[in-house]
């Protein structure tokens, strides 16, 4: 059975703190993401990896940063926490190779800024 | 260009009924069409999807309608339960690509009262 495990379900920080969001996943997938999940925005990309080491922006990167230094392990860093910042976040990975590359999601961390 | 925009925001339905949530997209070069559904306290998993060859895809209750003149998709839950009650989500992306990466609609909460 698939596993997509993150580190924390709640999370309640102050304004200006690092925030270190871990993402595992059990499927030697070569293909890492984390979103934001807001009601009326949908699911929007932060970061993805697609090999150890290797990282792009996506859609909404700006006060964010990642770090894959194991294939299994995605961590999304948050240098500087804002209010702006709360919000649910999702971890997926996926395997790149066939057409549909199904992308599985771990459970999700809400992260609440003070 | 790279947008999904999905509707609508909510829907409430009676068991039994027929829920429709509608997708549109604007890069004609999305070549896969999948739906997430998310279950409250978890993360999205792939529900179905449909390559812009067919022009509809029916698993059980769900079915994918697809008009490719229109850049049009919409899902169809047939005899809805309340057991379907969650949010669903409709994504693009390029099939042949190798990161796998999905835009992702807005998302659609469905409740389906007994």
């Amino acid at each position: 059975d698939v596993k997509v495990t993150q580190s924390s379900r709640y999370l309640v920080k102050r304004t200006g703190e690092k925030v270190f969001l871990e993402c595992v996943q059990d499927m030697d997938h070569e293909n890492m993401f984390w979103y934001r999940q807001d009601p009326g925005l949908g699911l929007r990309l932060i970061y993805f990896s697609y090999d150890v080491k290797m990282k792009e922006k996506g859609d909404i990167p700006e006060g964010y940063s990642v770090s894959r230094e194991k294939k299994e392990r995605f961590s999304l860093i948050l240098e500087s926490a804002s209010t702006n910042q709360t919000s649910m976040y999702l971890c997926a990975s996926s395997f790149p190779q066939g057409f549909t590359k199904t992308q599985y999601f771990g459970p999700g961390t809400r992260l609440l800024v003070l | 260009q790279q947008q999904v925009k999905q509707s609508p925001q909510s829907l409430i339905v009676q068991k039994g009924g027929i829920p429709i949530i509608n997708c549109a997209y604007e890069n004609t070069a999305f070549d896969y069409f999948p739906w997430y559904q998310q279950f409250p306290g978890k993360g999205p998993a792939l529900l179905i999807a449909i390559r812009p060859d067919v022009s509809e895809k029916k698993e059980g209750r769900f079915t994918i309608s697809f008009n490719k003149s229109a850049k049009q998709f919409s899902l169809h839950i047939m005899d809805s339960q309340p057991g379907d009650s969650a949010t669903y989500f409709c994504a693009a992306s390029y099939g042949s690509s190798n990161t796998g990466k999905l835009i992702f609609g807005q998302g659609t909460t469905l409740q389906v009262k007994p």
